[in-house]
């Protein structure tokens, strides 16, 4: 299993927002920054957050990335049928001394 | 335009090698850090390994240490995965990343990957 956790699944109607959860421990958010990734179907990732909350150039900001303690959360706003995608956080692990990724969201715009 | 087009994947018997490269353009190759990731068949993102601009330093996730070694040649442009005593479970797409500047471990391109099968 992942070593950062994420819920297998979420789902909200188009135009609500949805959230996204990546809990962790001292050794890898609690002490480095957070990256979110969104791997829509077929596609290869794409980076949508990074140090926690900062989204590269051409990233909506329906798109946002929080922290607190040893987890991090991504929020969706405005849903879109075309969010459907898995969603992924990753981060350092000092301890591990590599990187790691939690298991990955899937999001169901129903 | 950033491009990573990764080659060398396959079908290989267990305890067999492959070495997978990563051509890349577009952007001043040797400033960046670089990382392998990889995905089996219809599951998440597992780190592999990452190295340096220089290639002085290399970091690998557990399961693959001894087995893998990651290498880059500045002169090329390129990135490689040396992979040795392959086994079922390393069976996965092979994405060749490029860490954003910024701090932590950010991957803001990546290829679209090498298909790498161990049959079990």
């Amino acid at each position: 299993q992942s070593v950062l956790t994420q819920p297998p699944s979420v789902s909200a109607a188009p135009g609500q927002k949805v959230t996204i959860s990546c809990s962790g421990s001292s050794s890898n958010i609690g002490s480095k920054f957070v990256s979110w990734y969104q791997q829509l179907p077929g596609t290869t990732p794409k980076l949508l957050i990074y140090e926690d909350n900062k989204r590269p150039s051409g990233i909506p900001d329906r798109f946002s990335g929080s922290k607190s303690g040893t987890s991090a959360t991504l929020g969706i706003t405005g849903l879109q049928t075309g969010d459907e995608a898995d969603y992924y956080c990753g981060t350092w692990d000092i301890s591990l001394s590599f990187g790691v990724f939690g298991g990955g969201t899937k999001l169901t715009v129903l | 335009e950033v491009q990573l087009v990764e080659s060398g994947g396959g079908l290989v018997q267990p305890g067999g090698s492959l070495r997978l490269s990563c051509a890349a353009s577009g952007f001043t190759f040797s400033d960046y850090w670089m990382t392998w990731v990889r995905q089996a068949p219809g599951k998440g993102l597992e780190w592999v390994a990452n190295i340096k601009q220089d290639g002085s330093e290399k970091n690998y996730v557990d399961s693959v240490k001894g087995r893998f070694t990651i290498s880059r040649d500045n002169t090329e442009n390129s990135l490689f995965l040396s992979m040795n005593s392959l086994r079922a479970e390393d069976t996965a797409l092979y994405y060749c990343a490029r860490k954003h500047p910024a701090v932590g471990t950010p991957l803001d391109f990546w290829g679209q990957g090498t298909l790498v099968t161990v049959p079990s």
